[in-house]
């Protein structure tokens, strides 16, 4: 166990349809990061928050957002679903905003 | 555009013998650099580091070597063992920027008994 949790491990849902990610983060850790693994591709940044501000976004698209709560937990939205959308989505964790990543083990998200 | 390369999709390497997985970057604001493996359902885990002050970083059976003037490290495995058979990811960061950390596609390494 990594001290970072993401729920639900598995989702399947129809195109057209919004989806909600969770991830806590490691105790004591305020930094979370969302990536997203598709086939044959590496892990793709798509949005970090630190201390429930956003600090940095990478190729997130529209239909997708995030936030992070006081609790430090945070929420990946996605919604209109695409085939497309079908992945891995990783959240991980760091302390500050620096190297250091915990990794959660991930949401596979299959749109059908 | 992508700023971290590993080439080779997958690498299959006989027990006991060494495994090199090749790294490639193409900005020079990368300043640290990173390892990880993944196992099937689990999320990437942290395994050896090296910063650019450095071109050689020891861990155990682990080693990563860093040529900055070629953009190009690696991640020497000796002895290769069948638990070693995972995907390894390569990663940088620019940290003077506080950026987050880029990611390459990864290599599958299998290690055959």
């Amino acid at each position: 166990d990594s001290g970072v949790t993401q729920t639900p491990k598995h989702l399947i849902t129809a195109t057209g349809q919004r989806v909600t990610l969770r991830c806590s983060p490691r105790s004591g850790d305020l930094s979370v990061y969302w990536y997203q693994q598709s086939l044959d591709q590496g892990l793709q940044f798509l949005i970090q928050y630190y201390n429930g501000e956003e600090r940095a976004k990478g190729n997130i698209l529209e239909r997708f957002s995030a936030q992070q709560f006081p609790d430090l937990h945070s929420e990946l939205n996605l919604s209109s679903l695409e085939l497309g959308d079908s992945a891995l989505y990783f959240c991980a964790s760091s302390v500050g905003q620096g190297v250091g990543y915990t990794f959660g083990s991930g949401t596979r998200l299959t749109v059908v | 555009d992508q700023q971290v390369k590993q080439n080779s999709p997958s690498l299959s390497v006989q027990e006991g013998r060494i495994s090199i997985l090749n790294c490639d970057y193409t900005n020079s604001m990368f300043d640290y650099f990173l390892w990880y493996k993944k196992y099937p359902a689990e999320g990437p885990t942290f395994l050896i580091s090296i910063s650019s002050i450095k071109d050689k970083n020891e861990d155990g059976r682990f080693t990563v070597f860093l040529n900055k003037s070629a953009k190009h490290l690696s991640l020497h495995i000796v002895p290769s063992q069948p638990g070693d058979s995972a995907v390894y990811f390569c990663a940088a960061v620019d940290n003077s920027g506080n950026t987050p950390l880029v990611f390459g596609k990864g290599t599958r390494l299998s290690v055959i008994a």
